[in-house]
């Protein structure tokens, strides 16, 4: 167990709707990131969140955005889904902003199947 | 951007005995870090180890060892004394020491046979 925590485990939803994936991070951890893993794309990274702000973006589609909230929990949210938006969604925690220094420690993902 | 490359999508070996996954990857910078995560069946991503670009030291964890050559930008993962609880995905990852996303390569599928 990593101590990051993501909900919900499975999301079944059709094209066109709006889901919203939520992550909580370690303990004492206050950079957030999100990752997609998908069989055609592999691993990418979407975004980082470090207390708060926007640290990077990466692959990130427009109809996708993300936050990160005071108490550190953050939120990826999906429109306007499409059938490529099927994946395991993944969200990491470090301690810092990031770089090399710090580990990324990941949760156990949510898998999201669009109908 | 760094590229991660695995070049063997599977390998097997016997339990107990010994298996060498290849990472090789591309970049220009000179300080940078490199990980092998494991993704059993269950999908959850678990650290194996990580090596940092600037010690000559091979990185080891217990049964897990790498083999960093800096020059040839390589980085392969040796699995000593391998168990059934070692089958997994196993992810070469880049991370410069600038930047904060993990780059990952697409996976080498690890079978342990009895």
């Amino acid at each position: 167990d990593s101590g990051v925590t993501q909900t919900p485990k499975h999301l079944i939803t059709a094209t066109g709707q709006r889901v919203t994936l939520r992550c909580s991070p370690r303990s004492g951890d206050l950079s957030v990131y999100w990752y997609q893993q998908s069989l055609d794309q592999g691993l990418q990274f979407l975004i980082q969140y470090y207390n708060g702000e926007e640290r990077a973006k990466g692959n990130i589609l427009e109809r996708f955005s993300a936050q990160q909230f005071p108490d550190l929990h953050s939120e990826l949210n999906l429109s306007s889904l499409e059938l490529g938006d099927s994946a395991l969604y993944f969200c990491a925690s470090s301690v810092m902003s990031g770089g090399g220094s710090e580990t990324q420690y990941f949760g156990p993902g949510t898998r999201l199947l669009v109908l | 951007a760094q590229t991660v490359t695995q070049s063997q999508p599977e390998m097997s070996v016997q339990e107990a005995e010994t298996v060498t996954l290849s990472c090789t990857y591309d970049t220009s910078e000179s300080d940078y870090y490199l990980f092998w995560y494991k993704q059993p069946p269950s999908r959850q991503m678990i650290l194996v180890i990580r090596q940092e670009a600037y010690k000559q030291q091979n990185a080891t964890e217990n049964r897990f060892s790498v083999n960093f050559q800096k020059a040839a930008k390589s980085f392969s993962l040796k699995i000593s004394d391998s168990q059934l609880g070692d089958a997994a995905m196993y992810f070469c990852a880049y991370q410069s020491n600038s930047g904060y996303a993990l780059n990952f390569g697409k996976g080498t599928s690890l079978l342990v046979t009895p």
